[in-house]
């Protein structure tokens, strides 16, 4: 049974560059959220997606959009890059959307110089 | 006030011993609570998850949640050097779809 998958593993991006990670969520979900997690904090969330729609939408700026496939995998997309950007990226399956248990992927860890 | 709100810690324990980490949160809304587990440059584990008033028990792990006075616990029971990662509290809102409010997260030291 595989569980989440992400890719990549590790990015490295220049201010101003637009960034599009990726993930597969555990066989049998069918939601995908996003969170951001910054050096010594807990994880934020970005946004979720279900039946490919965003559904609900955290604290982030519209540079920060995604996209869910109709196999359920996602994509995040980080549009005009700030050094703040720089964080560990996750991404989370469930199976339904209200209140479920969330599975996390390794993570894409993004740097930005 | 902190939505979510950990000891960041660090927590150190002897092996064997139980180690008691606590979390509160603000939201009286709050309807799902979870624990995560993070070693150091790894991503979050789910380690226990608790719905209701009570006691939930799972292995070595028993979380505890009490909605009057917001708060929800872990208990690891004969703590072992494998433990010692940072653990982090989630909570999920009432008619909040899947987001997860964190805390920053207690580090845990089990010492031999």
């Amino acid at each position: 049974d595989a569980g989440v998958t992400q890719s990549p593993t590790h990015l490295i991006k220049t201010r101003g560059q637009q960034v599009t990670l990726r993930c597969s969520p555990k066989s049998g979900h069918d939601t995908v959220s996003w969170y951001q997690q910054a050096l010594g904090q807990g994880p934020q969330f970005i946004f979720q997606y279900y039946e490919e729609e965003e559904r609900q939408r955290g604290n982030f700026p519209d540079r920060f959009s995604g996209h869910q496939f109709p196999n359920y995998s996602s994509e995040l997309n980080v549009n005009a890059l700030l050094l703040g950007d720089s964080a560990l990226y996750l991404c989370a399956s469930s199976f339904g959307t209200s209140g479920q248990k969330q599975f996390f992927g390794p993570g894409t860890r993004l740097t930005v110089l | 006030q902190k939505e979510v709100e950990q000891n960041s810690g660090p927590l150190s324990v002897p092996e064997g011993a139980i180690a008691s980490l606590n979390c509160t949160y603000s939201d009286r809304g709050s309807q799902s609570f979870f624990w995560y587990r993070q070693y150091s440059g790894k991503s979050p584990e789910l380690i226990m998850f608790i719905y209701s008033n009570g006691d939930k028990e799972d292995g070595r792990f028993t979380a505890q949640l009490n909605k009057a006075s917001q708060y929800v616990s872990l208990l690891i029971r004969d703590s072992q050097p494998s433990d010692s990662a940072t653990y982090l509290c989630a909570v999920g809102l009432t008619g909040g779809g899947n987001k997860l409010t964190f805390g920053t997260g207690t580090q845990l030291k089990v010492e031999l």
